[in-house]
């Protein structure tokens, strides 16, 4: 069993263009989690959404982010016009439908903004 | 909404000695409460986790306590290795909140060999 596939690794964008992070969760997981890290600190969180629902996006910026997750495909993380504030990494988690069941990780895209 | 704290947020021990990370959740309502672990340049994974119907679980040399009460639980780790420097995280799980998950800021731990 595949799990939570991250792409790409790492990407690197000047600034003013658009980041796009693509995140599939684990097979059968119908929850997904996009947090965001800066280097040695914790993990701030984003955006949860559900199969083409929005739960909660109070994390994210209201302008220029943007995330998606449509009934076919993965969960898209998008930034629009990206400025230097934006390098960090980003990291999409995936959780099953059962309240109580952990979260598993993807292993980051890591976004640098020259 | 449900706020954890986590102390503390650095903790450096000798290797074979214990090391204990603490955490604190604002609701009470609070029922699942996992631990994650972060190496460098790496992604978090879960190494423990603890519903509210259990005090204490242990695995190996990883064992976390929950105290309802008081609303804080613990992860502790014996005999430790180097290779249990990390980062490590706690969450907590409000049940009225879909499935979101609030983490703690982190704790580095350093176990010097």
């Amino acid at each position: 069993n595949a799990g939570v596939m991250q792409n790409p690794r790492h990407l690197v964008r000047r600034r003013g263009q658009e980041a796009r992070l693509r995140c599939s969760p684990m097979k059968g997981h119908s929850h997904v989690y996009w947090y965001r890290q800066l280097p040695e600190e914790g993990l701030k969180f984003m955006v949860y959404l559900q199969k083409e629902n929005i739960i909660d996006e109070s994390g994210m910026p209201k302008e220029r982010f943007s995330a998606e997750f449509p009934k076919e495909g993965p969960s898209i993380l998008r930034i629009q016009q990206v400025v230097r504030g934006d390098s960090a990494a980003y990291f999409c988690a995936s959780s099953q439908r059962d309240r109580r069941s952990p979260l598993h990780f993807g292993n980051g895209t890591r976004l640098t903004v020259t | 909404g449900e706020n954890v704290e986590q102390h503390p947020s650095t903790l450096s021990v000798q290797e074979g000695d214990s090391a204990v990370i603490k955490c604190t959740y604002s609701d009470s309502a609070s029922n699942y409460f996992p631990w994650y672990k972060q190496e460098l340049g790496k992604r978090p994974q879960l190494i423990i986790d603890i519903r509210s119907n259990v005090g204490e679980k242990k695995d190996q040399r990883i064992a976390v306590t929950l105290n309802k009460t008081a609303k804080h639980f613990s992860l502790h780790i014996t005999e430790t290795q180097p290779e249990d420097s990390a980062v490590y995280f706690c969450a907590a799980t409000p049940p009225n909140t879909g499935n979101q998950f609030y983490f703690g800021t982190g704790t580095s731990l350093t176990v010097i060999p």
